[in-house]
């Protein structure tokens, strides 16, 4: 993805296996948060979202969590397929569709 | 539906000039956003359209500006280009902001490199 660089903390997963990336979020009246995927060479890809009156949300393999109490979004990956490696950013809405994103995870799926 | 659409996709610059980039949203769509990428710096909000009109605006110097047309389409431009401007440049539409579940749709950007 384009944003990886220096430092993005990288998971590694084995084909088939689940996986879990996780996000911190800083503001406690954000209402709405989703989650994206982007691959090399192009733009972040909208997977899922949430609003901030649920907990959980499944969508096609993929589960997000949210934890208000701590400010935790988590997303989770069922039988992660090697055209899952991208980086995966989560976002939340600060209004207006303005967005904050966190800096990226980087998920390598190995074959 | 054809997703969002940038233009350029490459651009080169040297440093003073400016420059404009071109974003067609997603038909329907009429709120437009714009973020630029580094490696640095991750996603940073620029600013956001609606109805032609700049509703909100990222921490950015006034180099940076843009406008919305009519038909939601939209336009960036930054004046005397600095090294540092050298970024991703992308764009986002939604449906009409306040509706429940109007995530934004990204396009693939435009990369800017200034040297």
């Amino acid at each position: 993805g384009e944003s990886v660089g220096l430092h993005l903390p990288t998971l590694s997963v084995q084909e088939g296996d689940n996986s879990i990336i996780n996000c911190a979020y800083s503001n406690s009246a954000s209402d709405y948060f989703i989650w994206y995927k982007q691959e090399s060479g192009k733009g972040p890809q909208f997977i899922i979202d949430i609003r901030s009156n649920m907990d959980k949300r499944q969508g096609q393999r993929v589960t997000v969590l949210l934890n208000k109490t701590v400010k935790h979004l988590s997303l989770q990956i069922a039988a992660t397929q090697p055209g899952d490696s991208a980086v995966y950013f989560c976002a939340e809405n600060e209004g207006n569709n303005r967005l904050a994103f966190g800096k990226g995870n980087q998920v390598v799926v190995i074959p | 539906k054809a997703g969002v659409t940038q233009t350029p996709r490459y651009l080169i610059k040297t440093r003073g000039q400016q420059v404009t980039l071109s974003c067609s949203p997603i038909s329907g769509h009429r709120s437009v956003s714009w973020y630029q990428q580094t490696p640095g710096q991750g996603l940073q909000f620029l600013f956001e359209y609606f109805s032609e009109t700049q509703r909100n605006k990222g921490n950015f110097p006034g180099r940076f500006s843009g406008r919305q047309f009519s038909n939601s389409r939209s336009e960036m431009n930054v004046s005397t280009l600095e090294l540092g401007d050298s970024a991703l440049y992308l764009c986002a539409s939604s449906q009409e902001p306040g509706q429940t579940n109007s995530p934004l749709h990204f396009g693939n950007g435009t990369r800017l490199t200034v040297t």
